[in-house]
């Protein structure tokens, strides 16, 4: 199975300044089609996760431009831009190249 | 606009069964691979199993192969998941996903199983 790793488990950002979190996957995500399948989620506090970034850089509909994905073959980072109150919430990382499909334990964000 | 609302949780003893459904909407249903993906509680997420558009095809985790089936009916556009011989280990959130990307979530069912 292909392992997710994030850091850090948490942050603590003051609104108006930048944010990232580092994601690290066990295998190369890059497909032979040269789309590398790692995804970026947010899970607002009681909600349910919503799609940020896909296929590692491509920002999903509706969400804002402060958010961005960008990386290598097995080191991907998202990066949050004027960080505002709701962002608040827990960052996940996940691989769709192969079954079984994974995920990262997590970044949670504060603010300070 | 993409809806899917999860259904069909609740309080089940170990050893005994639940099935869930996952209502569809706003998107056509034939088309797309789906999901469903577990959260236990203060846990991270988890996928489950997925079943391709035209449910010919069904993946599984390794620790609910033989006890969960994915199963859908594309003419009432729902999502189905039977949970057989339910462990403590299989408390959690499920949520149905579109799987492409895992780009919709529904709003998720707890599932508690407990004696």
């Amino acid at each position: 199975d292909i392992v997710m790793t994030q850091a850090p488990l948490s942050v603590s950002v003051t609104p108006g300044e930048s944010a990232s979190i580092s994601c690290r996957s066990s295998k190369s995500l890059l497909h032979s089609n040269g789309i590398t399948y790692v995804y970026w989620y947010l899970q607002k506090p009681g909600k349910s996760p919503q799609l940020l970034i896909y296929r590692m850089s491509n920002l999903a509909s509706g969400v804002p431009d402060r958010f961005s994905g960008s990386g290598s073959e097995t080191d991907f980072t998202l990066k949050i831009s004027r960080v505002e109150a709701e962002d608040v919430g827990i960052y996940y990382c996940g691989q769709l190249l192969e079954n079984p499909w994974t995920f990262g334990g997590g970044t949670k964000l504060e603010l300070k | 606009e993409v809806q899917l609302v999860e259904s069909g949780g609740g309080l089940v003893q170990p050893g005994r069964s639940m099935k869930l459904s996952c209502a569809a909407s706003g998107f056509t249903f034939n088309n797309y691979d789906m999901a469903w993906v577990c959260q236990a509680p203060k846990k991270g997420l988890e996928w489950v199993a997925t079943i391709s558009y035209d449910g010919s095809s069904t993946y599984y985790r390794d620790s609910v192969k033989g006890r969960f089936t994915i199963s859908r009916d594309n003419a009432k556009s729902t999502l189905y998941l039977q949970m057989d011989s339910l462990r403590s280990e299989d408390t959690a959130t499920y949520y149905c996903a579109r799987h492409r990307g895992f780009a919709y979530w529904g709003q998720g069912t707890l599932v508690t199983v407990s004696s």
